[in-house]
């Protein structure tokens, strides 16, 4: 069965720093991957997603991930962080790319940017 | 994309008594799928829901405890039964539309409080 790990529980940055969010995962075939974003009291939000091609995958918000099936990792990063980014990021993997396919959910990171 | 709205947005409701949280999608969608996500946790995937088939309960999860319906391509009820404290949660609908190259779209979410 797939699985998603996040091994940071929770990160802070200061504002302007550059972020990493790391993400493992567990699945035997092509992971499908996903980044979400949820600020406090709002609902979920993509930021990107992976199914094939370019491994490095560009987002919403200036972040961008990195694909690497070697380290089944799938990395969020931002060159520079605003205050704004403080949420929780969800890294997800799909079983497979259609609407049949459940999605699993990683515990989450919390980000507290310190200005 | 899709949108989806759910009701309520948030309940207290006293333990032992059941809630009924409606998914309505603004567009037909084979698969609904339904996460919990507990205080400071991350999404928890309960079941998913297929039209015209009885719902699919992941380990944990029973029908006893959440009911579901199903009855068109557009709608989706689950239904939280003889709750306990333990059952306070943000309950979350989930599709993913479209036939390929799918991201899972997401429900404001429903709050429920159990006293």
């Amino acid at each position: 069965a797939q699985s998603v790990t996040q091994p940071d529980i929770h990160i802070t940055v200061s504002e302007g720093a550059s972020l990493e969010l790391r993400c493992n995962y567990s699945y035997g075939a092509t992971p499908y991957l996903f980044w979400y974003v949820q600020s406090p009291g709002q609902g979920l939000q993509l930021l990107l997603k992976y199914f094939s091609g370019d491994t490095l995958v560009q987002g919403i918000k200036g972040f961008e991930a990195e694909f690497k099936r070697s380290q089944s990792s799938f990395n969020l990063r931002k060159p520079s962080v605003h205050w704004s980014d403080a949420a929780e990021y969800f890294c997800a993997v799909g079983r497979g790319k259609t609407s049949y396919d459940k999605v699993i959910f990683g515990p989450g990171t919390s980000l507290s940017v310190i200005p | 994309s899709a949108v989806i709205s759910q009701k309520p947005s948030r309940d207290i409701c006293q333990r032992g008594t059941s809630l009924t949280i409606q998914c309505q999608v603004d567009s037909q969608v084979t698969m609904m799928f339904w996460y919990r996500q507990q205080p400071g946790q991350s999404l928890t995937l309960i079941a998913t829901a297929n039209q015209g088939s009885e719902a699919t309960y992941e380990s944990g999860f029973v029908i006893d405890k959440f009911p579901i319906s199903r009855p068109n391509l557009t709608f989706s009820t689950l239904t939280v039964s003889n709750m306990s404290p333990e059952d306070s949660s943000i309950y979350l609908c989930s599709v993913r539309t479209g036939q390929l190259n799918t991201e899972a779209f997401f429900g404001q979410g429903t709050r429920l409080t159990v006293v």
